[in-house]
């Protein structure tokens, strides 16, 4: 039972244009939602996250969205540049909890 | 230390063997997870250390695994008579308190191969 889904294994884009990661969930408990970066050999670092009451969160060049009615949020980044290709996961909290539960990741490569 | 440590890095052992992973959290940080990566998964939850409570073991996926964490601090996670299955990079994380906004720490993980 996947309650948080990343249903793209792998994205492609040109350095300089917007990346746009998606993730899917099924869990309606979910009130924190969290994006990770992770580049091979290393753990993954917590990159931005979002409140179930907010629906954008922006630092820098990386924006969450969330969509509470459809159970959908996404990652953009812009301008994309060749140091964020890494592995990106999804990963969600469920209220009063401290259990991540993360998605299955999409791997980003921007190329030159 | 100033990051999440684990070791070792890599590890390969043969079916059947017993291993023992271990992760000394960041310093202060009441909470420790373990998850496991398998090839082409997402991070899969294993168990839970907070503070005095009794750990959740709920991710624990057969008899064969198991965790302490001893003194609230350094933790081992231990592999019964390992399965090519369990080939895996086990990844430790810590946490201050409120993971909500800034999530947890991870380790660098160790990868294991069963052979």
């Amino acid at each position: 039972d996947q309650q948080v889904k990343q249903n793209s294994p792998s994205l492609s884009v040109q350095e300089g244009r917007i990346s746009i990661l998606n993730c899917d969930y099924t869990n309606s408990m979910f009130d924190y939602f969290l994006w990770y970066k992770k580049y091979p050999a290393e753990g993954p670092t917590f990159l931005i996250s979002i409140s179930s009451i907010k629906d954008k969160n922006e630092d820098g060049r990386f924006t969450v969205f969330l969509n509470k009615s459809a159970k959908h949020l996404s990652l953009h980044i812009v301008p994309s540049q060749p140091g964020d290709s890494a592995v990106y996961f999804c990963a969600a909290l469920a209220y009063n909890t401290d259990k991540l539960i993360f998605g299955t990741g999409t791997r980003l490569q921007v190329f030159p | 230390g100033a990051g999440v440590s684990q070791s070792p890095s890599n590890k390969v052992t043969e079916k059947g063997k017993d291993v023992e992973l271990r992760c000394d959290p960041i310093s202060g940080h009441t909470a420790l997870y373990w998850y496991r990566q398998s090839l082409g998964q997402g991070l899969e939850f294993l168990i839970y250390f907070q503070g005095n409570s009794a750990p959740d073991k709920s991710g624990l996926p057969s008899d064969r695994f198991s965790a302490e964490r001893t003194g609230g601090s350094v933790s081992t996670l231990t592999i019964q008579r390992t399965q090519q299955e369990d080939s895996a990079v086990y990844l430790c994380a810590s946490s201050l308190g409120v993971v909500s906004n800034y999530g947890y720490t991870f380790g660098s993980g160790t990868r294991l191969t069963v052979v």
